[in-house]
């Protein structure tokens, strides 16, 4: 049981590349989460998935794209990278009552810091 | 999501009590409140979370006040290992339109020295 993977866990792109951060989770989670921390800074939420299928915009999504490949894989990608996108990304998934989608915690990722320049 | 409040940074010596507190006085009935912490920008890990009753768990003791607008996360016996950022969230717990989203703040630096 690995939990949450995710890869790479280093990246260097330059101003204008594109790239994918993977997201793996065999918990068998409903729900999957994108978050980007900035040095010194909590943590701010890109977007989720509740379910296959769906996604959902939080509170920075500019610049970015997701898909939920299936129960276990989210992805997020880089369109058009920007130095402002340089920062520690951090996939998670959720445990939740099947019925009452009633939840107490997320699992995380070990990260993928990302450099922009 | 109700917004908390923490110091941030507090100071203990291993061995002894970690008191960690969250102010979050615009709480409302059905928000919980949950404690996560990151150890040296590893992925962030869940601690504890409560309603309105005092929790415990094998790693924490969550003490909620009765009129729920602040909290108490306590590490018995701090070890050199529990230094870490420590993040009180307050944030509703079931699905619809929250579907499990943290909102992080800059939380609480804990050193715990020998």
């Amino acid at each position: 049981n690995a939990g949450v993977t995710q890869t790479p866990k280093f990246q260097v792109l330059k101003t204008g590349q594109s790239m994918t951060l993977q997201c793996a989770q065999d918990m068998n989670h409903n729900s999957m989460y994108w978050y980007r921390q900035d040095p010194g800074m909590g943590l701010r939420l890109i977007y989720y998935s509740a379910s296959e299928g769906t996604t959902d915009k939080g509170e920075v999504p500019n610049g970015y794209n997701v898909s939920r490949l299936n129960k276990r894989e989210f992805s997020l990608r880089l369109e058009s990278a920007a130095p402002s996108q340089t920062s520690v990304y951090f996939c998670a998934s959720r445990d939740e009552d099947p019925w009452t989608r009633i939840s107490y915690e997320q699992y995380f990722g070990p990260g993928t810091r990302l450099t922009v320049t | 999501d109700a917004k908390t409040t923490q110091p941030p940074s507090m100071d203990c010596a291993e061995g002894r009590a970690a008191n960690l507190p969250c102010n979050h006085s615009t709480i409302s009935g059905n928000e919980y409140v949950y404690w996560y912490r990151q150890i040296h920008s590893q992925g962030p890990q869940y601690i504890i979370h409560g309603l309105k009753n005092n929790e415990t768990n094998e790693m924490a003791s969550l003490i909620i006040t009765e009129d729920r607008k602040s909290s108490t996360l306590i590490l018995p016996h701090a070890t050199l290992r529990d230094t870490a950022v420590y993040y009180c969230i307050a944030t509703f717990n079931a699905g619809g339109t929250s579907y499990g989203k943290l909102t992080f703040g800059q939380g609480t630096i804990l050193t715990v020295h020998p």
